[in-house]
């Protein structure tokens, strides 16, 4: 919605590496999420990104351009556990706050 | 600390009727923010309240409302239950400043017949 855009599917081998691009129109505010959801669950905080550049957290990573609208994911060495949607929420509504999300990406890790 | 939790889990309606669902937030967040996701429209924003005041709404008809109460406890209301309305109801707590990272309740499941 709004103008965010996700792959809907992506299909990745255990142990390899896998980007989810997340592509949005600009607000003129910073911040955005990235959030993990497992089927039949909640989505759950995976990382945030306020300035430009890439954030590292373990496995995951996350990277940032503002001016160009556009984050990507990065998952290194997945895992079958990894199999989940992803789902970016960029900065929006008055004060920029991220309550729309992008569709979400469907990531399946196979053995 | 305690996580965010939502009653009840699962609910069956029929078109017409209405329905409550009930939010309560981690301890010491002040805003609830209320979704509807469903697979064809996935996760759709539909109001936050914060100090019990709506502070942002999504796109979606007069049919859904909430509020707040003073413990930050949040309610959601469907009037007039529609079949589309069969779909996750999820609400996420928040220290309600802007930016922030929303926690996200395991949802209430609706179906509609």
């Amino acid at each position: 919605g709004q103008n965010i855009d996700q792959p809907t599917e992506m299909t990745a081998t255990e142990g390899a590496i896998v980007q989810i691009n997340c592509t949005y129109q600009t607000s003129g505010f910073n911040g955005l999420f990235w959030y993990q959801q497992h089927a039949g669950e909640a989505p759950t905080f995976l990382s945030y990104n306020v300035l430009d550049g890439l954030e590292e957290k373990g496995r995951f990573s996350s990277f940032l351009s503002r001016s160009k609208g556009y984050s990507y994911l990065l998952l290194k060495e997945l895992q079958m556990k990894d199999s989940a949607s992803y789902l970016c929420a960029p900065p929006r509504g008055n004060y920029g706050q991220n309550f729309v999300f992008g569709p979400g990406t469907r990531l399946s890790v196979l053995p | 600390k305690a996580g965010v939790t939502q009653t009840p889990r699962y609910l069956i309606k029929t078109r017409g009727q209405q329905v409550t669902l009930s939010c309560s937030p981690i301890s010491g967040h002040r805003s609830v923010s209320w979704y509807q996701q469903t697979p064809g429209q996935g996760l759709q924003f539909l109001f936050e309240y914060f100090s019990e005041t709506q502070r942002n709404k999504g796109n979606f008809p007069g049919r859904f409302s909430g509020r707040q109460f003073s413990n930050s406890r949040s309610e959601m209301n469907v009037s007039t239950l529609e079949l589309g309305d069969s779909a996750l109801y999820l609400c996420a707590s928040s220290s309600g400043q802007a930016q922030e990272t929303q926690y996200f309740g395991p949802g209430t499941r609706l179906l509609v017949l």
